[in-house]
């Protein structure tokens, strides 16, 4: 199994909801990471877990909470958000430590924050 | 980080060779030259890695010059498939290549 799975494919959301992205791999891979992405712009890193620590934030609006249940797990947990945090959440996985970094991705969730 | 400069868009015709043109002429001695592909609408794409020699798998072809500052992707046959947005990236080794920093890329479009 060569994939990273995403759900919901789209979500729509008032302001004050919350509600939860998920992503999953079965690659054994020990570091995922959470992008976002705007229409016709490059994808852009918000938070890197290495063996279920996390080992990068990108100074991420609070809104955001990302959590590492298990290793072929993650989650991202939306609370509040704004107009504009509406796009597409990318998530990735990849083997962890180690020259071989290449990252494989999801298909993304579509995000509209009403 | 070392920066990427990449030209906004090209066009190639199908069946042609497609050569997308990387410079990195800020890229350090531990820094690898990765390229990513994003289809409309889907997540980014793996393609090839390289650090200094050229390198070669089932979709494409890296060239990386002598002095590292620029690097070519090559798709030696190119179909409308592929179509999308190529990112070339510079990324250090072991955990320092966690932070992948995607640049504009070059919207690539095969034509019939």
């Amino acid at each position: 199994d060569t994939e990273v799975t995403q759900t919901p494919k789209h979500l729509v959301m008032g302001m004050t909801n919350k509600k939860s992205l998920k992503c999953e791999q079965h690659m054994g891979h020990r570091a995922m990471y959470w992008y976002k992405q705007k229409a016709k712009k490059p994808p852009e890193l918000m938070f890197v877990y290495s063996y279920e620590k996390l080992s990068i934030n990108e100074s991420v609006p609070s809104r955001f909470s990302p959590e590492c249940p298990n290793s072929s797990l993650l989650n991202l947990h939306l609370h509040a958000l704004q107009p504009e945090d509406s796009a597409l959440y990318l998530c990735a996985s990849s083997q962890g430590q180690g020259v071989y970094n290449e990252q494989f991705f999801g298909p993304g969730t579509r995000l509209t924050v009403l | 980080d070392a920066k990427t400069t990449q030209p906004t868009s090209m066009d190639c015709a199908e069946g042609r060779a497609a050569n997308l043109p990387c410079n990195h002429s800020t890229i350090s001695g531990n820094e690898y030259v990765y390229w990513y592909r994003q289809i409309h609408s889907q997540g980014p794409q793996y393609i090839i890695h390289g650090l200094k020699n050229n390198e070669t798998n089932e979709m494409a072809s890296l060239i990386i010059t002598e002095d590292r500052k620029s690097s070519t992707l090559i798709l030696p046959h190119a179909t409308l498939r592929d179509t999308a947005v190529y990112y070339c990236i510079v990324r250090p080794r072991g955990t320092g290549g966690f932070k992948t920093i995607f640049g504009a890329g070059t919207r690539l479009f095969v034509k019939a």
